[in-house]
């Protein structure tokens, strides 16, 4: 159980274009999800928390008009990197967590979406 | 949040055991430990959790002193495909906490 997918799994699009991502929890319901960017050889770094019905909450240095998230049900939350530059170019993954493990606080994770911008 | 400390790599061979320690001398009393495995290009994969003394499933064993202020994954007779980034993260229920990554370590395994 816990599966959480995501989609696309590798995407390239033209500088100034707008890619969507997609993050589904397939077996539950996920109250909260979470967005992390990793660049190679690094650490996954928090961008936002997302949850069920309201605005992201974005970490320090993450801008939230470049980096649109919309978590509109409890198993789909979605980033959208408006007018990506090749600066955007990384590994985005997102990550959810059911209301049962928040004492535990245990997250699954979707396989990540590489981006790549021209 | 606690801040963990690992080794940044470690090297090992194909049915030895490895075991990666993780410092958190400023855990908090209801903090858990938690162990995620990450191959290259993939999302990170839930290993492990505890809380006090040991736990193990059919992946690794995690050993937690009573202090709580370390904690070690063992891996039995890891395989080739045991290579990956281990990261150690520590946190518990405060509402919607986030979790912090560390450098993580990576293990080579060689034939």
């Amino acid at each position: 159980g816990a599966v959480v997918s995501q989609h696309p799994s590798w995407v390239i699009c033209k500088s100034g274009t707008s890619v969507k991502i997609e993050c589904r929890s397939l077996d539950f319901q996920a109250t909260t999800m979470f967005w992390y960017r990793q660049f190679p050889k690094q650490s996954l770094m928090l961008m936002a928390t997302s949850n069920e019905g309201s605005k992201a909450t974005y970490e320090q240095g993450v801008e939230k008009d470049k980096f649109l998230i919309n978590h509109a049900s409890l198993t789909l939350s979605t980033l959208t990197v408006t007018s990506a530059h090749p600066e955007d170019s990384s590994f985005y993954i997102c990550s959810a967590r059911t209301s049962g493990d928040l004492a535990k606080n245990i997250q699954y994770f979707g396989a990540g979406t590489r981006l790549s911008v021209l | 949040l606690a801040k963990t400390t690992q080794p940044i790599s470690m090297d090992s061979y194909e049915g030895q055991e490895v075991n990666i320690t993780c410092s958190h001398n400023n855990i908090a009393t209801n903090d858990y430990i938690t162990w995620y495995q990450q191959f290259p290009s993939q999302g990170p994969r839930f290993i492990i959790q505890g809380y006090k003394t040991k736990v193990t499933n059919e992946v690794a064993s995690l050993f937690i002193p009573a202090d709580r202020k370390s904690s070690t994954l063992s891996l039995p007779r890891v395989s080739l495909s045991d290579t990956a980034v281990y990261y150690c993260l520590v946190g518990g229920h405060t509402g919607f906490q986030k979790l912090v990554f560390g450098t993580g370590t990576r293990l080579l395994v060689s034939p």
